[in-house]
């Protein structure tokens, strides 16, 4: 089955720096790959998603990219802000399985200092 | 808005009771799972559905089963809860093309 690894488990970042998060993944059969933020006590939210014919997608300050060849994705957040301390979760799946069940990394805890 | 609806936010039972925990959808969704979420294991897979009556084994089945007798409601049943069963528990739905969508999730506590 796929496996996803993801670093860094912690990632602390002062007010308007960047922070990258990276994910590795083991199927090569994958072909979707979200990312979810959740917040202190509340429900993961998808924040962006990729697909494998795409390299990159941007919403704003966050972007992922892809890099199939080396099965490795990446969320790039900018200019972060106190509200984006949370844990974030990528996670992996083939949608061609007719099931789309996600393998998801164990999650990185964000915080950014004022 | 609530899409995802997990009927209860925080549970205590007891060693060796039986426990239903709920989740309901109204998004007509056909796939519903069930996550337990563990500090540094992040999210592992019990249970999945991908229609009425239909259900599969995730990653870590043992312990519990589930039923999914409508298409928008997905149980998870401890068959005799342990204390190792202490967790979140999140339900999800999705239609297949895309990624999930949470409930609020469950916090149990065995005791």
């Amino acid at each position: 089955g796929e496996n996803v690894e993801q670093h860094p488990s912690t990632l602390s970042v002062q007010e308007g720096d960047s922070a990258v998060i990276k994910c590795t993944y083991s199927d090569s059969a994958s072909n979707y790959f979200p990312w979810y933020k959740q917040e202190l006590g509340k429900r993961p939210q998808l924040i962006i998603d990729i697909r494998s014919n795409v390299g990159e997608k941007k919403d704003q300050r966050i972007a992922v990219t892809l890099n199939k060849t080396a099965k490795h994705f990446s969320l790039h957040i900018t200019e972060t802000q106190p509200e984006d301390s949370a844990v974030y979760f990528c996670a992996a799946s083939d949608l061609n399985s007719g099931y789309s069940t996600l393998t998801f990394g164990k999650g990185t805890m964000l915080l950014v200092s004022p | 808005d609530v899409k995802v609806t997990q009927s209860s936010r925080y549970l205590v039972k007891r060693t060796g009771e039986k426990v239903f925990l709920e989740c309901v959808q109204d998004m007509d969704h056909e796939n519903m799972f069930w996550y337990r979420q563990d500090p540094g294991l992040g999210l592992r897979l019990i249970y999945f559905s991908y229609d009425v009556k239909m259900k599969e084994k995730g990653d870590i089945p043992e312990g519990y089963s589930v039923s999914r007798e409508k298409k928008e409601r997905f149980s998870l049943i401890l068959e005799s809860a342990s204390t190792n069963q202490t967790s979140m528990y999140l339900c999800a739905s999705s239609s297949g093309l895309s990624g999930y969508t949470f409930g609020s999730g469950t916090r149990l506590t065995v005791v």
